[in-house]
């Protein structure tokens, strides 16, 4: 069964201290890897799409990495407004609908 | 440009009440998803429409749930009746392209507590 696994479920972070996200998938056939950000209140935003093993895509403080098997989201020197839960998602086997991870809440004191 | 808007944004039911929520996607996505959080649980697909037409609706939890979209354009999800396991958080989200989950737009959502 495609399963997406995300750790840790929080993480609590002083402004300036660096640390890494992680997300787990098994799925048939990849067609992608998916970040988001979620705000309390909001809707997912999207922030990445990985391909294939090795690839690397950066937003500001944010870069997310791809292996076969998982995929991390690195933040470099975070600030409080990097604050918010960030989910990974991959596509079902059909390519129809994401299968999403339950998220890692981030908090980022000054 | 418009986001995907939803409303309402909380709703508060008893258990038994029917509920109807909706979702206006951005003009011209043809194609439009729901998907829900329960507590503690992960976001779950619930179903997909290709303008009027159900293309997937095999998230659906049972036949208490009906979707529609009259006309392709937005779209309700009516719970009739709704039970304590129905409350959660329901997502709306449309895209121009199926298959392109990077152009997915999300709504902010409709929190539904059955009490």
């Amino acid at each position: 069964e495609d399963q997406v696994t995300q750790s840790p479920e929080a993480l609590r972070l002083q402004e300036g201290e660096s640390s890494s996200l992680n997300c787990s998938y098994t799925v048939s056939g990849l067609r992608g890897l998916f970040w988001y950000r979620q705000d309390p209140g909001k809707g997912p935003e999207f922030l990445f799409t990985l391909y294939s093993a090795g690839e690397e895509k950066e937003k500001e403080r944010l870069k997310a990495t791809l292996t076969k098997k998982e995929s991390f989201l690195h933040i470099t020197a975070p600030k409080p407004e990097d604050s918010a839960t960030y989910l990974c998602a991959v596509p079902n086997q059909a390519g129809t609908a994401l299968i999403f991870g339950k998220g890692t809440t981030l908090s980022v004191s000054s | 440009e418009a986001g995907v808007t939803q409303f309402p944004s909380h709703s508060v039911i008893e258990k038994g009440q029917t509920v109807t929520l909706r979702c206006d996607p951005i003009s011209g996505h043809d194609n439009l998803y729901w998907y829900r959080r329960v507590m503690g649980k992960e976001i779950k697909f619930l179903l997909h429409f290709v303008k009027e037409s159900k293309q997937d609706e095999s998230g659906m939890p049972n036949n208490r749930f009906l979707a529609e979209r009259t006309g392709g354009t937005y779209s309700t999800l009516k719970v009739q009746p709704a039970e304590l396991e129905d409350s959660g958080v329901y997502f709306c989200a449309s895209s121009q392209e199926a298959t392109s989950f990077r152009g997915y737009t999300f709504g902010s959502g409709t929190r539904l507590t059955v009490v």
